[in-house]
Order: C-alpha cells, then structure tokens, then sequence
C-alpha cells in the first residue's frame, strides 16, 4: 500500500490564486519530499523537508510538515497557468530503503 | 536537467514479444528505481537496487526483471509482454541518504 496519500485528488483554481495540497502518511520518516509531474513526464523534485523541520520555503513554494499528525501540505502561491500538473508528496521512511509516493494531487490553474 | 536517460520513450510492441527497456544515469548514484504509472495514476514501486548487484523487488508485484551489472544502468525486462503490461515505466535514481531523487522521462509501452 502506498505510503502517502494526498488529498484533495484534484484542485482547480483561477489564475493568480493559492492553491494547497495536503498529504498523509503512516509511519515514521527521515524527509518528505514534495514532486511535479507534467503529463506524460517523468518527475521533478520540487522541495525537501526534514523530519525535524516544521516550514520551507522555496519561491512561490511553502511546505509545512507535522510529524505528530504525519502530514504536510504543499502551498504553491500566486499560481500560474504553467502551475498546472500533478504533485506528489513522497516519503523516505527510516525503516526502509525505497522512495514512496502518494496518489497524487491533480492541480489545474485557469488563465 | 537530470542526467538519467530513459530510451526508448515510447514502444508499440506485439504481444509475447520479449523487450528490455534502459535506464542510465551519469551522477553516480547507487539507489535506483523502477516505477509503474497509469496514466494520472500513482506511482508504483516495481524494482529498486541500491547498489551493483544488489536488487529487490517493489510494493508492486511485476513480472519484470532487472539487473545492477554497472552502477550507471539498471535495464527492465520482459520476457514475454502482455496487454496488461501496458503503462508508463519510470526510471529513478537518488544518492541515497534521504536525498532527492532524479526521474528519466519515462517509457510508454503499449502491448497490442
């Protein structure tokens, strides 16, 4: 099963909005790792949090991360039509070796 | 721009037919994966190795294998491909160490 989930799937939002993404998961980890997808490609890494981090920044990009919840959210502001893709949360668990990643979320920004 | 190479990008290919799909990257990585997508679908885990010699299956059962001969490639294969194989694959790599990972632009096979 996987690690995380995100949620909402999709999110569709006007040009010039913020648009927020949430993601789930189950067991302890290093870092969240927040990635695109532009259809049809491969991923892009976006944005890494540690574990003992609680915010992160990057450009328009701003992650949070709460550990005792086991969630972060992904908060992309002043969005751009060019925004439009899908984001992924993954997840480095301290007890495995492999990458996870959520189902997820499906972003579309309307000129 | 990540220097990890996925060819061919897309292949049409009949079924039963045995295909190998290349994975390299240039960075020196030792982790590297195999990921399975449907379209707008999650990512699953097929095949990882974290080093030459060393691979291990993913969350996802596949009938695919790999191999970690060089550190710098990690072919999939298929021995005898079926309609049900049809999907994105995707390469990865990473450092290790909780560090980013690289992603190839993917290979999509349809099996006919």
């Amino acid at each position: 099963s996987q690690q995380g989930e995100e949620d909402p799937q999709a999110l569709s939002i006007q040009e010039g909005e913020n648009a927020t993404m949430n993601c789930s998961y189950k067991t302890s980890i290093n870092n969240l790792q927040w990635y695109r997808q532009n259809s049809g490609r491969g991923l892009v890494h976006l944005i890494l949090i540690r574990s003992n981090e609680r915010e992160k920044h990057s450009g328009r990009l701003r992650v949070t991360l709460d550990t005792s919840k086991k969630s972060s959210s992904l908060l992309i502001t002043a969005s751009r039509a060019a925004d439009t893709a899908s984001y992924f949360c993954a997840t480095d668990p301290d007890s495995a070796r492999q990458l996870t990643f959520g189902s997820g979320t499906q972003l579309t920004v309307l000129p | 721009e990540a220097d990890i190479y996925q060819t061919p990008r897309y292949l049409v290919i009949g079924t039963g037919k045995k295909i190998t799909l290349e994975c390299s990257q240039t960075m020196g990585h030792d982790k590297m994966y195999w990921y399975q997508q449907d379209p707008g679908m999650e990512l699953h885990l097929i095949h990882y190795s974290y080093g030459v010699n060393s691979t291990e299956k993913g969350d996802l059962s596949s009938e695919s294998t790999v191999s970690r001969i060089r550190t710098e490639h990690f072919p999939l294969t298929l021995e005898s491909a079926r309609p049900s194989h049809t999907s994105q694959y995707l390469c990865a790599s990473s450092r290790g160490g909780g560090t980013e990972a690289f992603f190839g632009q993917g290979t999509r096979l349809t099996v006919v």
